[in-house]
């Protein structure tokens, strides 16, 4: 079946730790997306990609990097420079005949 | 810009009552608009969406919504609620229906169904 893997499910990082988060979809969709999700904001766009090797920022990019080196994957890193990335983070992609398709997400935490 | 605003954060019925979860949106466009269901620790499944076709739109689940452009409104309702409704349900805008669309969240509503 086609769909979207997020992983881990679960991450935990320590103070001053760069960590990245796994996407990948077998859609071939060729936007991707990424979201960050906290209790009673919503989710708020990162950082998303229409095609392969280009990605542009989103509403709260400062902190986190992105590649799209391949059509399938979008991984997300969460940079020291991000102070409160306690979150869950949900990975999107989309494409010209079909609305958006969600992964299950990736629940990071800071120790 | 586009925003969306979710009228309560929380909201709780009584199975087989009404499910009322209210939604407003703003745009400078014409605007597409979809629902979006999530339980805990998943992701978004996709309850209904508006293209500018029908104002009243079907959903899974038995779920619709009536697009009101006089009210800048598409409140979510369902008949008779369930146990299984239980879960958050985020309403989104974008200015673009296919492709790379930018989906603006509203901040959600937590829907709890009581026996």
């Amino acid at each position: 079946d086609g769909g979207i893997t997020q992983s881990p499910k679960y991450l935990f990082r320590k103070e001053g730790q760069n960590v990245t988060l796994s996407c990948e979809q077998n859609l071939n969709h060729d936007a991707m997306y990424w979201y960050r999700q906290d209790p009673g904001q919503g989710l708020r766009l990162i950082y998303y990609s229409q095609i392969v090797n280009d990605f542009q920022k989103g509403d709260i990019a400062e902190g986190y990097s992105v590649s799209r080196e391949k059509k399938e994957s979008f991984p997300l890193t969460v940079t020291s420079a991000q102070k409160n990335p306690t979150a869950f983070y949900l990975c999107a992609s989309s494409s010209i005949n079909y609305g958006y398709t969600f992964g299950s997400g990736t629940r990071l935490t800071v120790v | 810009a586009q925003s969306v605003t979710q009228l309560g954060s929380h909201v709780s019925v009584s199975e087989g009552a009404l499910v009322l979860l209210r939604c407003n949106y703003s745009s400078s466009v014409p605007p597409y608009l979809f629902w979006y269901v999530q339980y805990p620790n998943q992701g978004l499944q996709l309850l209904l969406k508006y293209t500018s076709a029908a104002t009243l739109v079907k959903g899974i689940n038995g779920f619709e919504a009536e697009f009101k452009k006089s009210e800048t409104s598409f409140h979510l309702t369902k008949p008779s609620a369930h146990m299984s409704d239980a879960a958050e349900y985020f309403c989104a805008v974008s200015d673009a229906f296919q492709g790379a669309q930018k989906l603006v969240f509203g901040q959600g509503t937590r829907l709890t169904i009581n026996p």
